[in-house]
């Protein structure tokens, strides 16, 4: 049960894309199209923002987007905003019927 | 509205014990799995344990295997966590959030409670 890798840090200019990537392995990412994403700003909630690798929960706004290509799943927000300021976490189902997080990646907005 | 709230943390010495609690509301409980999932200060996120809707099944990460026990009480709407031998390193804000249904996606989450294991 390994963490999932992230990025530490991403950073990018309002109106800008940027891209978050979580790799994993067989086990995990690769074996499942289970990939979750979740927002968490400093002290609060961690929010669900990505589900099933590319699904988004009613609210989250269409900027926000979600892919896989082998063991490596990523987010892309696009059109970046000053409230997209978070940390970011991607999570996968596992082998032996768990979960496991990434470590999770500080996006600032310039 | 859905909500959650946990209780039952606090300050607890290495070795001891602590139950948390996660009272639901808003929704149909026993139609859900839940799980709990904890977060050291100034750390990420980590998983800690699943229970099914009906409580038949339950899966821990390796961590916590033989130590912490999840359970839940479908009349009452609530979610337990029973935690045993607690270490140091168990020190995070626990969180009860529900499960979504399918591949462990959680949509809803609870405020959190601080457990601090020391002495």
């Amino acid at each position: 049960q390994s963490a999932l890798t992230q990025p530490t840090s991403v950073s990018g200019s309002p109106g800008q894309s940027i891209t978050i990537s979580c790799t994993g392995t067989s086990s995990d990412v690769g074996g499942y199209n289970y990939v979750s994403w979740y927002q968490q700003h400093p002290g609060k909630v961690p929010k669900l923002m990505i589900y099933e690798v590319s699904d988004r929960p009613s609210g989250v706004p269409d900027r926000f987007s979600g892919s896989k290509s082998g063991n490596t799943a990523s987010l892309t927000i696009s059109g970046l905003q000053a409230e997209d300021e978070a940390d970011y976490y991607c999570s996968s189902y596992a082998i032996g019927t768990t979960l496991v997080f990434g470590g999770g990646t500080k996006l600032t907005v310039l | 509205q859905v909500q959650l709230v946990e209780s039952g943390g606090g300050v607890v010495q290495p070795g001891r014990s602590l139950r948390l609690s996660c009272a639901a509301s808003g929704l149909t409980f026993s139609n859900f799995g839940m799980h709990w999932v904890r977060q050291a200060p100034g750390k990420g996120l980590e998983w800690v344990a699943i229970v099914r809707y009906d409580g038949t099944n339950e899966y821990y990460a390796d961590f916590v295997k033989g130590r912490f026990i999840i359970s839940r009480d479908n009349s009452k709407n609530t979610l337990y966590l029973q935690m045993n031998s607690l270490r140091a390193e168990d020190t995070a804000v626990y969180f009860c959030a529900r499960d979504f249904g399918t591949g462990y996606v959680l949509d809803y989450w609870g405020q959190g409670t601080l457990v601090t294991v020391s002495s």
